[in-house]
Formats: structure tokens, C-alpha cells, sequence
């Protein structure tokens, strides 16, 4: 069974400041990885997916590698803005059968960045 | 349209009683799935619609769960003798194909469910 966890759970960060993410899953048989944020009492917003055989993503202030062997993700998000402050989370899904529609996803990391 | 949507968008509801909660997905989108997200958790998986057919329910907690999606667009999930543990943001979301071994989920608003 897939299991995915975040570290940290929060981040408070001044405005300006280069930040990164993490994110650790069990098993490494995924089609790709998945970022996601999420606002106060919002749906979720796709940032970036990379797919298994990419080793990262980028866009515009955010880059997502992706490393299957450790099973590790980063997110970075370089200069930080206060209009970035939400939760971030992290989802997999699994390769093989029919659960690869199924994203296990981590429980988030709340960013909060002050001006 | 031009993203997911969900009705209804709050839904308060007494224990014991039945809901249904509608998903629209994106125009074309072939695969839907539906989360449960719980305060201060990622959300859950639940069920996986390929066209008409639940290609996973692995995810349904159990069999006052039920999702139907009859002509591969609209989804209904429907929770029979609601719970007070039911109460939860259940989100919907719809991807292109999801037969491509994981192609990007787009997510509606979610439905905020409260069983008192």
C-alpha cells in the first residue's frame, strides 16, 4: 500500500526567502508525481506533474524533482511571495491493475509567507 | 464548462438521512474520481469512474457508499444513514483519459458535508 508523507507539516517564511518542500513515498512503482495547492475551503490546483521517467519540472518560480530510487519529491519555490501561502500537497499514483487513476496523497504542508 | 463542478456546495444534513452529491466534470474528460478530505488531511481516495464503469471502488469506506455515473459525464455520490464520521469535504475530480497511466486530475470546488 502506498504511503505518502510531507515534511514539514508547516513553514512560516518571510517574504523574498527560497523555500523547499519534501516529500517521501513507499513504494517507487508510480507513473509520476503530482504537486498540488490547496486555498482555505478551495479545490485543488495542479502545479506540476513529472512523470516517472522525468527527473523534474519547472514552472515559472517552481521546480519538482523527483528521485523513484530514494523515493523522494522536492518542491522549491524560489522567491517567495505572500500570494504563495496555502497548502501544498503531494500525490502519487500507483503503476499497474486499475489503481492508477487512484492518487494516494500526502497530508500537506501549510505555507504561510509574510510580507 | 470550463472546470469541475459540484453541487451543492454546503450540505447540512441529520444523522441517519441520505445525500446525494452531484460532480460535473470538465467537457470530454473521460475518467472521474471522488476524495473525501478530512480537516487537516490530504484527501482520500474513494472511487475511479472510467466512462460509466467504477474501474476502482477500493476506496469506499463501505456499503452505505454508492456512486453512479449512468452516461459517462455527471456523477452522483450517495451516502445512505449518514454518520456523523461522514461529515467531510468530498471533492470530485476528472482528467482527460486516466488510462495513460496517470494523466493530470482537475478538481471541482468540493462539497462540504456536516452531519449533525
Amino acid at each position: 500500500k502506498q504511503e505518502v508523507t510531507q515534511i514539514p507539516a508547516a513553514l512560516s517564511v518571510p517574504e523574498g526567502e527560497n523555500l523547499v518542500l519534501n516529500c517521501s513515498f513507499t513504494d517507487s512503482a508510480i507513473y509520476n508525481l503530482q504537486w498540488f495547492r490547496q486555498d482555505p475551503g478551495k479545490g485543488l490546483t495542479s502545479l506540476l506533474l513529472i512523470q516517472s521517467s522525468q527527473r523534474e519540472q519547472t514552472s515559472g518560480r517552481l521546480n519538482a524533482s523527483l528521485d523513484k530510487s530514494s523515493g523522494r519529491s522536492t518542491l522549491y519555490i524560489a522567491a517567495s511571495q505572500p500570494g504563495d501561502s496555502a497548502t501544498y500537497l503531494c500525490a502519487a499514483p500507483n503503476a499497474g491493475g486499475t489503481s492508477y487513476g487512484k492518487l494516494t496523497f500526502g497530508q500537506g504542508t501549510i505555507l504561510t509567507v509574510h510580507p | 464548462g470550463a472546470g469541475v463542478s459540484q453541487t451543492p456546495s454546503n450540505k447540512v444534513t441529520e444523522k441517519g438521512k441520505y445525500v446525494e452529491l452531484r460532480c460535473d466534470p470538465i467537457s470530454g474528460h473521460t475518467a472521474l474520481y471522488w476524495y473525501r478530505q478530512s480537516l487537516g488531511q490530504g484527501p482520500e481516495f474513494l472511487i475511479y469512474f472510467q466512462g460509466t464503469g467504477a474501474a476502482d471502488d477500493s476506496g469506499l469506506p463501505n456499503d452505505r457508499f454508492f456512486a453512479v455515473r449512468p452516461e459517462g459525464s455527471v456523477s452522483t455520490l450517495k451516502i445512505q444513514r449518514t454518520e456523523r464520521g461522514d461529515s467531510a469535504v468530498y471533492l470530485c475530480a476528472s482528467s482527460p483519459n486516466g488510462l495513460a497511466g496517470g494523466d493530470t486530475q482537475y478538481f471541482g470546488p468540493g462539497t462540504r458535508l456536516t452531519v449533525l
